[in-house]
């Protein structure tokens, strides 16, 4: 069957600028993951969704940064007012969720910021 | 918050031999999860193993097994019988096994990259 799909693979944009992120989770998976990676490091927390309601978004850096996911199936990660900082891998992942369910990644987006 | 510290940035080893990739963490919770993860260059995370911190036994995945030590907070992956397509980064991550809004959260290692000679 079909694993989490993220779009696009790779986006390159100017400083300032507004981006969004999509990722499709696997069908029927109800918990939805959001995480960074930098260069070097390993992926760092941004936000979890169950459902459609977002269940912990602590690990959002700032304001600029938002995710949605209306129906409780795809999900949009928003950047605004983009900076060089943000230039990162974007990963999204989904479960079935439950502690005991085991998460499954997509492929991310490389976001670059020029 | 937890932390998770992986001390060897890059390994390698010879087609066929064993190799062991090391991993510390820190918590004050008695109860969660440990994991392997394994990152090639097309960039998903693929699941290795995970371990259970209440169960004693040792997981084991094939050539893959860990050894957990939790009173030491240590747990490392042992790779038998390394094959050319295990070459990729291995992150180290921890996952609370509490209820409510940090159920989703993994803390990742910063990885170690594993090369295989032939």
């Amino acid at each position: 069957g079909a694993g989490v799909s993220q779009t696009p693979s790779n986006k390159v944009t100017e400083k300032g600028k507004y981006v969004e992120l999509r990722c499709d989770p696997i069908s029927g998976h109800t918990a939805l993951y959001w995480y960074r990676q930098s260069l070097g490091q390993g992926p760092e927390f941004l936000i979890y969704f169950q459902g459609t309601g977002a269940a912990d978004d602590s690990g959002l850096p700032n304001d600029r940064f938002f995710a949605v996911r209306p129906e409780g199936s795809v999900s949009t990660l928003k950047i605004q007012r983009t900076e060089r900082g943000d230039s990162a891998v974007y990963l999204c992942a989904s479960s079935l969720g439950g502690i005991r369910a085991p998460l499954h990644f997509g492929n991310g987006t490389r976001l670059t910021v020029t | 918050a937890q932390t998770v510290t992986q001390s060897q940035p890059e390994m390698s080893v010879q087609e066929a031999e064993t190799v062991t990739l090391s991993c510390t963490y820190d918590t004050s919770e008695s109860d969660y999860y440990l994991f392997w993860y394994k990152q090639p260059p097309s960039r998903q995370m693929i699941l290795v193993i995970r371990q259970e911190a209440y169960k004693q036994q040792n997981a084991t995945e094939n050539r893959f097994s860990v050894n957990f030590q939790k009173a030491a907070k240590s747990f490392s992956l042992k790779i038998s019988d390394s094959q050319l397509g295990d070459a990729a980064m291995y992150f180290c991550a921890y996952r609370s096994s509490g209820r409510g809004s940090t159920l989703g959260r993994l803390y990742f290692g910063r990885g170690t990259q594993l090369t295989v000679w032939p």
